[in-house]
């Protein structure tokens, strides 16, 4: 079975900028959630979508938003980058509800100039 | 005051040592408690996983939830190397509820 793809794996952006990151999940899992992981944070909860609704949401600015596709495929979108954003994000999936075994992809690393 | 603390380490233990790493929290409506390793470049991997209070073993990994005093603690035995890691607690309220994670602690096993 194949693990949660996500892409790019890296990503350089400059301040002002927008991007949109992308994930896999494991074929069969409807629950998709986004964390932020950085050494002063630690692992921070975006969102977590399921059946193309957003179920949870963290406590992070409108500039972070996402949404997910029939075949739960999940995109992450960051508008207006700020040096702050620089971060590794982590997309995890689960077969039904948030509090299943998550499987976490290998995150992509975004830096900010 | 963050919801989830866990000392960040690093923790560094010869092979073979029992390893002993914990989190407190602050929210007495968590139910789901969570032990996840992540090794360099890696997502989390998910070790444990507790429901409610007591405690859960496998192999030689044992985790414990006391939520009387809003502890959680996660005990390797026989550490190896391979051990070597970050390991990140997790919590949350209900099974549909988003997870609330701590630092995490940095291990190193040395041979």
């Amino acid at each position: 079975k194949a693990g949660v793809t996500q892409t790019p794996r890296y990503l350089i952006k400059t301040r002002g900028q927008q991007v949109t990151l992308s994930c896999s999940p494991i074929s069969g899992h409807r629950s998709v959630s986004w964390y932020q992981q950085t050494p002063g944070q630690g692992l921070q909860f975006l969102f977590e979508y399921f059946s193309e609704t957003q179920r949870n949401k963290g406590n992070f600015p409108g500039r972070f938003s996402g949404r997910q596709f029939s075949n739960s495929r999940s995109e992450m979108n960051v508008s207006t980058l700020e040096l702050g954003d620089s971060a590794l994000y982590l997309c995890a999936s689960s077969r039904d509800s948030i509090g299943d075994t998550q499987y976490f992809g290998p995150g992509t690393r975004l830096t900010v100039l | 005051q963050k919801e989830v603390e866990q000392d960040p380490g690093p923790l560094s233990v010869p092979e073979g040592a029992i390893v002993s790493l914990n989190c407190t929290y602050s929210n007495s409506a968590f139910q789901y408690f969570m032990w996840y390793r992540q090794y360099s470049r890696k997502g989390p991997e998910l070790l444990m996983y507790t429901y409610s209070s007591g405690n859960k073993e496998d192999g030689r990994f044992t985790a414990q939830v006391d939520k009387s005093s809003k502890y959680i603690s996660l005990f390797i035995r026989d550490s190896q190397p391979s051990d070597s890691a970050t390991y990140l607690c997790a919590m949350s309220v209900g099974v549909t509820d988003k997870l609330i994670f701590g630092t995490g602690t940095r291990l190193q096993v040395f041979p």
